[in-house]
Formats: C-alpha cells, sequence, structure tokens
C-alpha cells in the first residue's frame, strides 16, 4: 500500500483560500468515506482536524472543510491565518490499516 | 482528560528489540481502542498497529507484521509495542493515539517517543 498522494506545497496570503487535494485509489479512499486530515506544527504530534470526509471535531474553525470525489479528497482553508502554517496530512481508512498522505507544507505568505 | 504519555524509546542496534509504553490517564482501554502511529523524520505518519478495545482484536502494518506485537495492561492502564527484529527504517517517532470512530482516527496523540536504529 503506497502512501496518498498530496502536493508538497501550497501557499496563500492571509485571508485567501487554499486547497490540498489528496488522491488514494479505489481501495482506500474511493472505497470509503472515512477520510480525515491532520495539521502539524513543528516538534508537535498531529491534530485531528476534519474527519469522516466533512466532519470537524469541536474546536476546530469552520475555516476549515473537506470533501471527496470519487479517489480524490480535498481540504480547503479559507479565511488564511498565520498559525495555520504547517503540515497537512490526509488519511483515509483501507480496510483492517490506514494510510496517510506524504504531506503538504502551507505556507502563508 | 485524555492523557497519553509515551516512554521507552533510544538508540538501538537493527536485529534487537525494544518495548515502548503509553501511560494513558483520563479513558479505560476497556472502552477504547488505542494505536501506535509513527513517523520517520521529515516523513508523513505511517500507521503501525491497533488493538481493538473489546475481545483485544489486533491490526497490524504490513511492514511490521510478524515483528512488533500490541499488547496493553488493563489494570495499569498501559498501552505497549513491544519491536522484534528492528530494522534500519523502524527509526521514527512513536506515537500512541486514541482511535476514534468507525474510520480509525486518531482524536488524542501523545508526544511520542523516538527510536532509532543506525545503520
Amino acid at each position: 500500500q503506497s502512501a496518498l498522494t498530496q502536493p508538497r506545497s501550497v501557499s496563500g496570503s492571509p485571508g485567501q483560500s487554499v486547497t490540498i487535494s489528496c488522491t488514494g485509489t479505489n481501495s482506500d479512499v474511493g472505497a470509503y468515506n472515512y477520510v480525515s486530515w491532520y495539521q502539524q506544527h513543528p516538534g508537535k504530534a498531529p491534530k485531528l482536524i476534519i474527519f469522516d470526509v466533512n466532519k470537524r471535531p469541536s474546536g476546530v474553525p469552520d475555516r476549515f472543510s473537506g470533501s471527496k470525489s470519487a479517489n480524490t479528497a480535498s481540504l480547503t482553508i479559507s479565511g488564511l491565518q498565520p498559525d495555520d502554517e504547517g503540515d497537512y496530512y490526509c488519511c483515509s481508512y483501507a480496510g483492517s490499516s490506514v494510510l496517510f498522505g506524504i504531506g503538504t507544507r502551507v505556507t502563508v505568505l | 482528560q485524555v492523557k497519553l504519555k509515551e516512554s521507552g524509546g533510544g538508540v538501538v542496534q537493527p536485529g534487537t528489540s525494544l518495548r515502548l509504553s503509553c501511560a494513558v490517564s483520563g479513558l479505560r482501554m476497556t472502552r477504547s481502542s488505542m494505536q501506535w502511529i509513527r513517523q520517520a523524520p521529515g516523513k508523513g505518519p505511517e500507521w503501525v498497529a491497533l488493538m481493538w478495545y473489546a475481545g483485544g482484536n489486533r491490526w497490524y502494518a504490513d511492514s511490521v507484521r510478524g515483528r512488533f506485537i500490541i499488547s496493553r495492561d488493563d489494570d495499569k492502564n498501559i498501552l505497549y509495542l513491544q519491536m522484534n527484529s528492528l530494522r534500519v527504517d523502524d527509526t521514527a517517532t512513536y506515537y500512541c493515539a486514541k482511535v476514534y470512530g468507525s474510520g480509525w482516527y486518531a482524536d488524542f496523540w501523545g508526544e511520542g517517543t523516538q527510536v532509532t536504529v543506525p545503520s
């Protein structure tokens, strides 16, 4: 099982929106509506920000939204803020296992 | 308040063994499934193993199956990862995490413990 494919980096100015794609296969992303997204700041553990494709845990701002079409999931960050800078990883249940993406570095210009 | 604290990491030679521990507070593992996730330097996370809260069912990533064993002590509320036949590519920060939902999400994480297997 290979890691899910994400762009290495995306960037945007404060207040703008950025979208990160996550491409898998019909054995993972395409097979289940169990896609999640994690945010990671340097030296910290990842933090769950989206689960079940488009649901947000308590405390996560609604600026973060998720979607999915076929084998590709997406995370959109609206109203980009300086604290949004960091690494973002998609993740998919893959039938008795879990696959993570390679990660996308979000830079706030 | 859920708190997870890993320990037991270190520098070990290829082919040797190491046991990681995760002290769990704020929940009982007899009611919450738990997992290990690792992250090699500069890489994305990699799911390692999961132990179901009831019945002790366990699942492993292909990369560790047959070498690693996930277990727990219900009296001490500690999660373990026994790692045998360690390889250079097992080098990573190892996190324990609480499982949430049918998608095996990780909603609470520890700070991680570093394991280094030098070449």
